[in-house]
């Protein structure tokens, strides 16, 4: 079974704070996703990595970062968080091949407040 | 522009009926829809993923069609059972970059 996991489900933080959210995945997948889920809206992407140390934009990269040292690990960072970021964030992993369909699998979500 | 929309935005039925959850979409290019379930808390979890070609696809309980001449998809659950609480999201694949564009889900309570 895809196992992605993420440091912490819930954090409270506050304005201007730098924040750390950590995502593993034990699949060796090549791709992992940060997303952020807010209520009425479907999820936003903001940063996806399809391999070690390489990043690509998503939707709404503003205000945050990315790191991918290693295969397994990807890192989102709120340099300076502000009280609009407080939402859910999901970490996702896949395969890809070429013209392939490949499945997304999801970490359990870390349901940020910056007060 | 690319939209998936999702119908109702939430529905309440009681545990042992059947209900159908609609999507729209005006994607394109089509590569391939999913629908998810999301439980409360938790992250998405892929139910069915349908390419252009596949009408109905089913996993358990679940049925999912695809009409891919009028951009349509729904998701059909059968004797409902208190476990299927949860928010079911449609998700469109674009062929061009594999892009996934979400919809806002449908929020289901089964009532016992």
């Amino acid at each position: 079974d895809v196992k992605v996991t993420q440091s912490s489900r819930y954090l409270v933080k506050r304005t201007g704070e730098k924040v750390f959210l950590e995502c593993v995945q034990d699949m060796d997948h090549e791709n992992m996703f940060w997303y952020r889920q807010d209520p009425g809206l479907g999820l936003r992407l903001i940063y996806f990595s399809y391999d070690v140390k390489m990043k690509e934009k998503g939707d709404i990269p503003e205000g945050y970062s990315v790191s991918r040292e290693k295969k397994e690990r990807f890192s989102l960072i709120l340099e300076s968080a502000s009280t609009n970021q407080t939402s859910m964030y999901l970490c996702a992993s896949s395969l890809t091949t070429e013209r392939t369909i490949y499945e997304q699998y999801f970490g359990p979500g870390t349901r940020l407040t910056v007060t | 522009k690319n939209q998936v929309e999702q119908s109702p935005q939430s529905l309440i039925i009681l545990e042992g009926k059947n209900c159908t959850l609609q999507c729209n979409y005006t994607v394109s290019p089509f590569s391939n829809l999913r629908w998810y379930k999301q439980d409360t808390g938790r992250g998405p979890v892929s139910l069915t993923i349908m390419t252009f070609s596949e009408n109905t696809k089913s996993n358990g309980r679940y049925t999912a069609t695809l009409d891919a001449d009028t951009k349509q998809s729904s998701l059909h659950i059968t004797a409902s059972q208190l476990s299927d609480s949860a928010s079911y999201i449609c998700v469109v694949c674009m062929d061009s970059n594999y892009q996934l564009i979400w919809g806002a889900g449908t929020k289901l309570i089964i009532k016992p």
